[in-house]
Formats: structure tokens, C-alpha cells, sequence
């Protein structure tokens, strides 16, 4: 199973919910991401975390909040966003370590109304 | 993280060959050059990784000179299906993380 899947694919939400974000891989990886992406932009490194622990936080905003509950899954918490919040958030995971290969999930794209 | 420069958009046709060259004048020793595709709205993908001379596999050939200030993504008998956004990255072979920092990418439009 080569495959990172996201949920939900699509997900809308007015500025004062709390939502999550999720992110599944079965292939042994211990570094999982989060990447932010705009329309017509190059994704952009949110957090990395290597064997469940958070190992970069690229000065990302409070209202988004990570969690990495096991080896398997990664989360990301979503309160009181902000209209230019919306994009779409990518996950990737890979072996540890600088120069293996990142497997992308297909995103979730998010609307913050 | 060395900074890497590639044209915004190529064209071509069904059948030809693709160069793609990506500049990185400030590349380290220990940073290795990889390279990244992406259709809309999916997750960009693995296409291929090298830190000298040649590398091919079964999707590209990446030729990076001896210098190592810039290096080409060639794509042979390109078809519709290859019209993408194709990302050069170059990271640090030392480092202890995965981070990879996106370019702006060149689009990659193929045409019948």
C-alpha cells in the first residue's frame, strides 16, 4: 500500500467552528507533513513530525494546531480561521530522514467563509 | 536551502522531448536536486532525485553538471497526460528532516 489518504476531500467552514483535518499512510513511514497550498502557488511546509514528534514548525499560526496520535495518522486542528486560510492542505509522509522520497496525499480542499 | 530558478511555463507537443532546466547558482556540496510533479488538485509526486552526473528511471533522465549550478529534467515522448506543474528542489543531504522547499514550479503544457 503506497497510498497517504486524506479526509474529508473537501471541507467548508464558517470562522468560529473547530474542524479537523486527516491524514492516514500504512507504509511504515515515521515523518509525516502538513503543506498548505494557494491556487496557483508551489505548496508550502506547515509542520513536520518525525516518529510522532513535532520536528518543525514552520511559524505557523496558533489556530492551526497538529497532532500526531500514532505512527499511522496525523491530524490537524483547525480553530478560528480566518477567510485567507483557505487552500488546499496537503499531506505527505516518507522514511525519515533528508532525501527520501515524500508521498502526497490528494488533499482537502478548504473553504473558510 | 539553495534557491532555484525555472521558466514559469513551456509548451510542446505529443511525441517530443521535454528539457526542463532548473538554475541553483548557490547549491551546497551536500545538497542533492529532486524533482517533483503535480496535476491540479492532486498531491505533487516523486519523479526524480540525483547529485551529480545522470540519473534515469522509467518516468525521466536528470543531467546535472559537474558544477552542479543547474541541472535538466528530461521527459521523452511527452503525452497529454505529462501537462503538469513540474517543481526542482534542492535539500540538504545533511539535515536530519525531510524539508523540502518548493520553486514556482514550471507548468508543463502539452499539446496534440
Amino acid at each position: 500500500d503506497t497510498e497517504v489518504t486524506q479526509t474529508p476531500k473537501h471541507l467548508v467552514m464558517g470562522m468560529t467552528n473547530k474542524k479537523s483535518l486527516k491524514c492516514e499512510q500504512h507504509m511504515g513511514h515515521r515523518a509525516m507533513y502538513w503543506y498548505k497550498q494557494k491556487a496557483k502557488k508551489p505548496p508550502e511546509l506547515m509542520f513536520v513530525y518525525s516518529y510522532e514528534k513535532l520536528s518543525i514548525n514552520e511559524s505557523v499560526p496558533s489556530r492551526f494546531s497538529p497532532e500526531c496520535p500514532n505512527s499511522s495518522l496525523l491530524n490537524l486542528h483547525l480553530h478560528a480561521l480566518q477567510p485567507e486560510d483557505s487552500a488546499l492542505y496537503l499531506c505527505a509522509s516518507s522514511q525519515v530522514g533528508p532525501t527520501n522520497e515524500q508521498f502526497f496525499g490528494p488533499g482537502t480542499r478548504l473553504t473558510v467563509l | 536551502l539553495a534557491k532555484t530558478t525555472q521558466p514559469i511555463s513551456m509548451d510542446s507537443y505529443e511525441g517530443q522531448e521535454v528539457n526542463i532546466t532548473c538554475s541553483h547558482n548557490n547549491i551546497a556540496t551536500n545538497d542533492y536536486i529532486t524533482w517533483y510533479q503535480q496535476f491540479p488538485s492532486q498531491g505533487p509526486r516523486f519523479i526524480i532525485q540525483g547529485y551529480k552526473t545522470k540519473v534515469t528511471n522509467e518516468v525521466a533522465s536528470l543531467f546535472i553538471p559537474a558544477d552542479r549550478k543547474s541541472s535538466t529534467l528530461s521527459l521523452p515522448r511527452v503525452s497529454l497526460s505529462d501537462t503538469a506543474v513540474y517543481y526542482c528542489l534542492v535539500g540538504d543531504r545533511s539535515s536530519n528532516t525531510g524539508k523540502l522547499i518548493f520553486g514556482q514550479g514550471t507548468t508543463l503544457q502539452v499539446k496534440p
